[in-house]
């Protein structure tokens, strides 16, 4: 059974820096694409950032390029979010989730909250 | 940006009527659409893919059809469990995108 767990979480200031990991167990973690998808409080659903299984190829939202990282450690089998410059308006759950094929988030954890507020 | 757009924005149904929601894309992404639910509280679930092809443990009921810019979900007999928001996304190209979510409630 496919499982993902976020944390790192909940609370900084605007300015401020958060990293997200995400566990995931249940699959070969190596050969799938993850990606960060967002979802702002009473709000629908923003994708945030790809990475390819290798960890070579990345892409992102013109909201947060330059100051999200997107990473992984396929031997620990762990995704990262590194964010920085943080602005009130990322506030929202943000959720990892496993490819099932190209662009295509098929598998989701239950999401971790951050708050970004001063 | 393909900017994916949802109608309507709300709808109320019955339990055991049909349903069809519409998604609409700004350019054409071939087949490259999904549909996701997603209950209050809960993650988004991934539905549908490549249009029509149903994710692992969705059932039939569910179905999608079109292509280009035109797509659209059809559950034949809604169930109790079906009411959520339901999100259109494209991944034709970067950035990926969703629509803004058709929420199907209670009549």
């Amino acid at each position: 059974e496919v499982q993902l767990l976020e944390s790192g979480g909940p609370l900084t200031q605007p300015g401020g820096s958060l990293r997200l990991s995400c566990a995931a167990s249940g699959f070969t973690f190596s050969a799938h694409a993850m990606d960060w998808v967002r979802q702002a409080p009473r709000k629908g659903l923003e994708w945030v950032a790809t990475i390819g299984a290798s960890g070579i190829t990345t892409h992102y939202a013109d909201s947060v390029k330059g100051r999200f990282t997107i990473s992984r450690d396929n031997s620990k089998n762990i995704l990262y979010l590194q964010m920085n410059g943080l602005k009130t308006e990322d506030t929202a759950v943000y959720y990892c989730a496993k490819d099932v094929g190209p662009g295509i988030p098929g598998d989701w954890g239950q999401g971790t909250l951050v708050t970004v507020s001063s | 940006e393909t900017v994916m757009t949802q109608s309507p924005a709300t709808l109320s149904v019955s339990p055991g009527e049909r349903v069809t929601l519409s998604c609409r894309a700004s350019q054409s992404i071939s087949t490259n659409l999904a549909w996701y639910h997603q209950k209050p509280g809960q993650a988004p679930r991934l539905l549908i893919y490549g249009v029509s092809i149903r994710a692992t443990g969705i059932p039939a009921r569910f179905s999608g059809s079109g292509s280009g810019t035109e797509f659209t979900l059809t559950i034949s007999s809604l169930q109790s469990e079906d009411f959520a928001v339901y999100y259109c996304q494209q991944y034709n190209n970067w950035p990926l995108t969703f629509g803004g979510g058709t929420k199907v409630e209670i009549k």
